[in-house]
């Protein structure tokens, strides 16, 4: 069964404390790894697409990496305003724009 | 260039009732899928729009129904309302459906009491 499950599902940091977010999966044939951004009561907000084992994206204090079984979401140094809840999502084996998503991590940070 | 924009944002509803949310996605994208959000199981599929023909279906009861419009908008309809279909309810478009990126509207709060 395709699954993906994301640790840990909550995370307190101090701000400037650097840390890394888990995302793994066992879909077989990846077709694309999706991180989003959800704060309370919106809905997610994009922030990256990885396709292939050893690529790295980046977007200001954020970086996603990805291997053949997961995923990682590294946050350096980060600021309170990067509290919210992280969700990675991929599809599953068969066509269309069907997503399985982790039930997230939920990211605190406090100044 | 503008979002993915879902009306009402907000619902309240009785059980046995019947409600229907509207979704408008972002200019030139075919593809709109639409999910339930709770607490307790996340973010689930429900269903996919493409080219006004379902594509894709979750495992939801058949009181779950959708269409698509000529111009790409979408409406979803909940038929005899219960408690437990109380969630945000997620709208996404994307261009295409192969492993193109979805971008999410708002969501629409649905309360059944």
């Amino acid at each position: 069964e395709d699954q993906v499950t994301q640790s840990p599902e909550a995370l307190r940091l101090q701000e400037g404390e650097s840390s890394s977010l888990n995302c793994s999966y066992t879909v077989s044939g990846l077709r694309g790894l999706f991180w989003y951004r959800q704060d309370p009561g919106k809905g997610p907000e994009f922030l990256f697409t990885l396709y292939s084992a050893g690529e790295e994206k980046e977007k200001e204090r954020l970086k996603a990496t990805l291997t053949k079984k997961e995923s990682f979401l590294h946050i350096t140094a980060p600021k309170p305003e990067d509290s919210a809840t992280y969700l990675c999502a991929v599809p599953p084996n068969q066509a269309g724009t069907a997503l399985i998503f982790g039930k997230g991590t939920t990211l605190s940070v406090s100044s | 260039k503008a979002g993915v924009t879902q009306t009402p944002r907000y619902l309240i509803k009785t059980r046995g009732q019947q409600v229907t949310l509207s979704c408008s996605p972002i200019s030139g994208h075919r593809s709109v899928s639409w999910y339930q959000q709770t607490p307790g199981q996340g973010l689930q599929f429900l269903f996919e729009y493409f080219s006004e023909t379902q594509r894709n279906k979750g495992n939801f009861p058949g009181r779950f129904s959708g269409r698509q419009f000529s111009n790409s908008r979408s409406e979803m309809n909940v038929s005899t309302l219960e408690l437990g279909d109380s969630a945000l309810y997620l709208c996404a478009s994307s261009l295409g459906r192969l492993t193109d990126t979805q971008y999410f509207g708002p969501g629409t709060r649905l309360t059944v009491l």
